[in-house]
């Protein structure tokens, strides 16, 4: 069963148009975060929620933002996508900050 | 700010045979985790092994094992008998064990292993 859910798998965006990409858990773990993986590079931390406090790193862009409402989910919102953010989007998850963190399958994001 | 280089993009094995991914990496922390992620196509990432940098021990875990250098910061990972199975992108990673650093994840580019019949 699969314990670490995005939504949707790919996505294609227009240049400029607000997008959002869903990840949802049945973990009930305490951390979330986003990576950023670019075509034939590392992925990249781009922020994560400790329950509610977020923490952005500090080279993510403001274009990126992040929501979680509950435990169970989290949203990524790219509000003005550019072709340079077309790339698989990867949530994770982990129990505390120490602890194995477990991967969804990733959002590929597709700019037009 | 520590890095994590993987300087094969791409490896390949006979089915049943050993294979070595290689992995270094810089940082000027005493403790931290390195980890072998496993990303098959289409699915999500998930762990092979891992390894705490105060044990001098090598991690284990049935077929896959490391080679963990602290001096020579260097992490490889070997896999034996490969199955096609195996055959996926193998991320190496580390993490550092201050708490404050907020389980982050810094990646290596990756190693495309493919495993031939």
């Amino acid at each position: 069963d699969a314990m670490v859910i995005q939504n949707p798998r790919y996505q294609v965006t227009q240049f400029g148009k607000p997008v959002t990409l869903s990840c949802s858990q049945t973990l009930n773990h305490n951390v979330m975060y986003w990576y950023q993986q670019k075509s034939s590079q590392a992925p990249k931390l781009l922020f994560h929620y400790y329950d509610k406090d977020f923490n952005n790193e500090a080279d993510t862009p403001d274009n990126f933002q992040s929501r979680r409402p509950n435990t169970s989910f989290c949203f990524l919102d790219i509000r003005s996508p550019g072709l340079g953010d077309a790339a698989m989007y990867l949530c994770a998850t982990s129990r505390t900050l120490d602890t194995e963190a477990f991967f969804g399958q990733g959002t590929r994001l597709t700019v037009v | 700010a520590q890095t994590v280089t993987q300087s094969q993009p791409e490896m390949s094995v006979q089915e049943a045979e050993t294979v070595t991914l290689s992995c270094t990496y810089d940082t000027s922390e005493s403790d931290y985790y390195l980890f072998w992620y496993k990303q098959p196509p289409s699915r999500q990432m998930i762990l092979v092994i891992r390894q705490e940098a105060y044990k001098q021990q090598n991690a284990t875990e049935n077929r896959f094992s490391v080679n963990f250098q602290k001096a020579a910061k260097s992490f490889s990972l070997k896999i034996s008998d490969s199955q096609l199975g195996d055959a996926a992108m193998y991320f190496c990673a580390y993490r550092s064990a201050t708490y404050n650093q907020g389980g982050k994840l810094i990646f290596g580019q990756g190693t495309e292993l493919s495993v031939k019949p």
